[in-house]
Protein backbone atom coordinates (compact mmCIF):
# COMPACT_ATOMS: atom_id res chain seq x y z
CA UNK A 1 0.00 0.00 0.00
CA UNK A 2 1.20 3.34 -1.06
CA UNK A 3 1.75 5.83 1.49
CA UNK A 4 3.54 8.80 3.39
CA UNK A 5 4.70 9.39 6.67
CA UNK A 6 5.61 12.78 8.24
CA UNK A 7 7.32 13.17 11.71
CA UNK A 8 7.13 14.92 13.79
CA UNK A 9 3.22 14.79 14.36
CA UNK A 10 3.52 18.69 15.89
CA UNK A 11 6.98 20.78 16.99
CA UNK A 12 6.98 23.70 19.20
CA UNK A 13 10.72 25.13 18.98
CA UNK A 14 11.45 29.22 19.99
CA UNK A 15 12.78 31.88 17.30
CA UNK A 16 15.95 31.52 16.20
CA UNK A 17 15.84 27.67 16.83
CA UNK A 18 16.47 25.03 13.99
CA UNK A 19 14.05 22.47 12.47
CA UNK A 20 14.16 19.54 10.80
CA UNK A 21 11.06 17.88 9.45
CA UNK A 22 11.11 14.42 8.08
CA UNK A 23 8.67 12.50 5.09
CA UNK A 24 9.54 9.03 4.39
CA UNK A 25 7.40 7.34 1.87
CA UNK A 26 6.23 4.26 0.30
CA UNK A 27 5.34 4.45 -3.15
CA UNK A 28 5.84 2.03 -5.98
CA UNK A 29 6.06 4.23 -9.22
CA UNK A 30 7.76 7.15 -7.50
CA UNK A 31 7.84 10.70 -9.85
CA UNK A 32 8.36 13.55 -7.46
CA UNK A 33 7.95 14.34 -4.05
CA UNK A 34 6.69 17.97 -3.16
CA UNK A 35 6.33 20.11 0.36
CA UNK A 36 4.27 22.66 1.15
CA UNK A 37 3.71 24.94 3.80
CA UNK A 38 -0.06 25.02 4.61
CA UNK A 39 -1.05 28.84 6.84
CA UNK A 40 -4.55 29.36 6.04
CA UNK A 41 -6.37 27.99 2.79
CA UNK A 42 -3.96 26.54 0.14
CA UNK A 43 -0.89 24.70 0.42
CA UNK A 44 1.52 26.88 -0.34
CA UNK A 45 4.59 24.97 -3.19
CA UNK A 46 8.11 25.15 -1.40
CA UNK A 47 10.02 22.59 -3.50
CA UNK A 48 10.03 19.80 -6.03
CA UNK A 49 12.44 16.62 -5.84
CA UNK A 50 13.20 14.55 -8.46
CA UNK A 51 16.58 13.50 -8.34
CA UNK A 52 18.74 12.61 -4.73
CA UNK A 53 21.20 14.39 -2.93
CA UNK A 54 20.25 17.41 -4.53
CA UNK A 55 19.72 20.36 -2.01
CA UNK A 56 17.15 22.61 -2.83
CA UNK A 57 17.42 25.94 -1.37
CA UNK A 58 15.84 29.13 -0.73
CA UNK A 59 16.11 31.47 1.82
CA UNK A 60 16.00 29.57 5.66
CA UNK A 61 14.24 26.59 3.82
CA UNK A 62 16.30 23.63 2.12
CA UNK A 63 15.26 20.06 1.53
CA UNK A 64 16.68 16.79 -0.15
CA UNK A 65 15.53 13.64 -1.43
CA UNK A 66 17.06 10.30 -0.56
CA UNK A 67 15.52 8.17 -3.16
CA UNK A 68 17.50 4.97 -1.71
CA UNK A 69 16.22 5.40 1.59
CA UNK A 70 12.88 6.88 0.73
CA UNK A 71 12.68 9.60 2.38
CA UNK A 72 13.25 13.73 2.24
CA UNK A 73 13.96 15.87 4.94
CA UNK A 74 12.80 19.59 5.18
CA UNK A 75 15.22 22.01 7.12
CA UNK A 76 14.05 25.41 8.73
CA UNK A 77 16.84 27.36 9.77
CA UNK A 78 16.83 30.40 12.49
CA UNK A 79 13.19 29.76 12.76
CA UNK A 80 10.65 33.35 12.63
CA UNK A 81 7.08 33.11 13.99
CA UNK A 82 6.20 33.37 10.72
CA UNK A 83 7.68 30.06 9.59
CA UNK A 84 4.10 28.46 12.10
CA UNK A 85 2.19 25.91 9.60
CA UNK A 86 1.18 22.76 8.54
CA UNK A 87 4.30 21.26 6.38
CA UNK A 88 2.73 18.64 4.27
CA UNK A 89 4.62 16.53 2.15
CA UNK A 90 3.20 14.68 -0.93
CA UNK A 91 4.84 12.03 -3.61
CA UNK A 92 3.52 12.10 -6.95
CA UNK A 93 3.62 8.71 -9.04
CA UNK A 94 4.48 8.18 -12.11
CA UNK A 95 1.42 8.27 -13.79
CA UNK A 96 1.04 11.90 -12.85
CA UNK A 97 -2.83 10.87 -12.22
CA UNK A 98 -1.78 10.18 -7.81
CA UNK A 99 -0.63 12.39 -5.06
CA UNK A 100 -0.19 10.64 -1.69
CA UNK A 101 0.08 13.15 0.90
CA UNK A 102 1.49 13.00 4.33
CA UNK A 103 -0.93 14.27 7.64
CA UNK A 104 1.37 16.91 7.74
CA UNK A 105 3.86 18.05 10.88
CA UNK A 106 2.53 21.20 12.60
CA UNK A 107 5.24 23.75 13.76
CA UNK A 108 4.44 26.57 15.94
CA UNK A 109 7.14 28.82 16.38
CA UNK A 110 7.25 30.73 19.79
CA UNK A 111 9.05 34.16 20.50
CA UNK B 1 -4.88 6.70 9.51
CA UNK B 2 -7.63 8.54 7.94
CA UNK B 3 -8.00 7.94 4.53
CA UNK B 4 -9.53 10.34 2.04
CA UNK B 5 -10.44 8.48 -1.60
CA UNK B 6 -11.06 10.08 -4.99
CA UNK B 7 -12.95 8.73 -7.90
CA UNK B 8 -12.23 8.66 -10.32
CA UNK B 9 -8.38 9.25 -10.34
CA UNK B 10 -8.55 10.10 -13.70
CA UNK B 11 -11.11 11.26 -16.66
CA UNK B 12 -11.17 12.34 -20.05
CA UNK B 13 -14.34 14.09 -21.60
CA UNK B 14 -15.87 16.32 -24.40
CA UNK B 15 -16.24 19.94 -24.29
CA UNK B 16 -19.53 20.85 -23.26
CA UNK B 17 -20.09 17.69 -21.23
CA UNK B 18 -20.21 17.58 -17.35
CA UNK B 19 -17.92 15.46 -14.73
CA UNK B 20 -19.00 14.26 -11.04
CA UNK B 21 -15.48 13.71 -9.20
CA UNK B 22 -16.31 11.80 -5.81
CA UNK B 23 -14.28 12.33 -2.32
CA UNK B 24 -15.24 10.33 0.63
CA UNK B 25 -13.56 10.01 4.15
CA UNK B 26 -13.10 5.88 4.35
CA UNK B 27 -12.68 5.61 7.95
CA UNK B 28 -14.08 8.71 9.63
CA UNK B 29 -16.79 11.58 9.21
CA UNK B 30 -15.62 14.67 8.16
CA UNK B 31 -16.57 17.78 9.44
CA UNK B 32 -15.38 19.83 6.57
CA UNK B 33 -13.91 19.21 2.89
CA UNK B 34 -11.95 21.39 0.76
CA UNK B 35 -11.63 21.03 -2.81
CA UNK B 36 -8.27 22.31 -4.47
CA UNK B 37 -7.08 22.64 -8.12
CA UNK B 38 -3.91 22.55 -9.24
CA UNK B 39 -2.44 24.73 -11.35
CA UNK B 40 1.26 24.55 -12.94
CA UNK B 41 4.13 24.65 -10.70
CA UNK B 42 2.74 22.46 -8.28
CA UNK B 43 0.57 25.61 -6.97
CA UNK B 44 -2.25 24.32 -5.26
CA UNK B 45 -5.45 26.90 -5.80
CA UNK B 46 -8.24 26.95 -2.50
CA UNK B 47 -11.97 26.42 -4.78
CA UNK B 48 -14.41 25.80 -2.14
CA UNK B 49 -14.72 24.37 1.19
CA UNK B 50 -18.27 22.69 1.81
CA UNK B 51 -19.55 21.58 5.03
CA UNK B 52 -22.38 18.33 4.90
CA UNK B 53 -25.91 19.99 4.46
CA UNK B 54 -24.81 23.30 3.95
CA UNK B 55 -23.97 25.05 0.69
CA UNK B 56 -20.24 25.22 -0.02
CA UNK B 57 -18.31 28.62 0.43
CA UNK B 58 -16.20 29.48 -3.04
CA UNK B 59 -13.58 31.03 -3.34
CA UNK B 60 -12.98 34.49 -4.81
CA UNK B 61 -13.15 33.88 -8.73
CA UNK B 62 -14.40 30.51 -8.43
CA UNK B 63 -17.87 29.91 -10.49
CA UNK B 64 -20.43 27.87 -8.05
CA UNK B 65 -22.73 27.37 -10.99
CA UNK B 66 -20.07 25.69 -13.01
CA UNK B 67 -18.33 24.13 -10.47
CA UNK B 68 -21.16 22.31 -8.80
CA UNK B 69 -20.14 21.16 -4.78
CA UNK B 70 -22.81 18.74 -3.03
CA UNK B 71 -21.81 17.44 0.61
CA UNK B 72 -24.36 15.06 0.66
CA UNK B 73 -22.90 13.08 4.12
CA UNK B 74 -20.32 13.31 6.21
CA UNK B 75 -18.13 11.15 4.07
CA UNK B 76 -19.39 12.12 0.99
CA UNK B 77 -18.23 15.47 -1.26
CA UNK B 78 -18.96 15.79 -4.94
CA UNK B 79 -17.56 18.03 -7.36
CA UNK B 80 -19.28 18.40 -10.69
CA UNK B 81 -17.67 20.37 -13.58
CA UNK B 82 -20.29 21.80 -15.80
CA UNK B 83 -20.47 22.37 -19.27
CA UNK B 84 -16.56 21.68 -19.00
CA UNK B 85 -14.36 23.41 -21.52
CA UNK B 86 -10.13 22.56 -22.21
CA UNK B 87 -9.25 25.40 -19.80
CA UNK B 88 -10.54 23.23 -17.30
CA UNK B 89 -8.30 20.43 -17.51
CA UNK B 90 -6.13 20.39 -14.48
CA UNK B 91 -5.89 18.09 -11.34
CA UNK B 92 -8.31 18.33 -8.74
CA UNK B 93 -7.57 17.25 -4.80
CA UNK B 94 -10.26 17.84 -2.29
CA UNK B 95 -9.40 17.46 1.57
CA UNK B 96 -11.29 16.27 4.49
CA UNK B 97 -11.01 17.75 7.89
CA UNK B 98 -11.61 16.35 11.39
CA UNK B 99 -10.93 17.40 14.93
CA UNK B 100 -9.52 14.73 17.23
CA UNK B 101 -8.38 15.37 20.59
CA UNK B 102 -8.95 19.40 20.20
CA UNK B 103 -6.65 18.83 16.85
CA UNK B 104 -7.83 20.21 13.87
CA UNK B 105 -6.45 17.60 11.62
CA UNK B 106 -6.94 17.85 7.01
CA UNK B 107 -6.44 14.50 5.32
CA UNK B 108 -6.01 14.87 1.43
CA UNK B 109 -7.33 12.64 -1.22
CA UNK B 110 -4.69 11.10 -4.04
CA UNK B 111 -6.35 13.72 -6.71
CA UNK B 112 -8.46 13.14 -10.11
CA UNK B 113 -6.39 14.19 -13.35
CA UNK B 114 -9.49 15.86 -15.78
CA UNK B 115 -8.35 15.93 -19.46
CA UNK B 116 -11.16 18.13 -21.63
CA UNK B 117 -11.14 17.25 -25.47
Amino acid sequence: EDKVVQSPLSLVVHEGDTVTLNCSYEVTNFRSLLWYKQEKKAPTFLFMLTSSGIEKKSGRLSSILDKKELFSILNITATQTGDSAIYLCAVEDLTGNQFYFGTGTSLTVIP
Amino acid sequence: GAVVSQHPSRVICKSGTSVKIECRSLDFQATTMFWYRQFPKQSLMLMATSNEGSKATYEQGVEKDKFLINHASLTLSTLTVTSAHPEDSSFYICSASRTSGGLNEQYFGPGTRLTVT
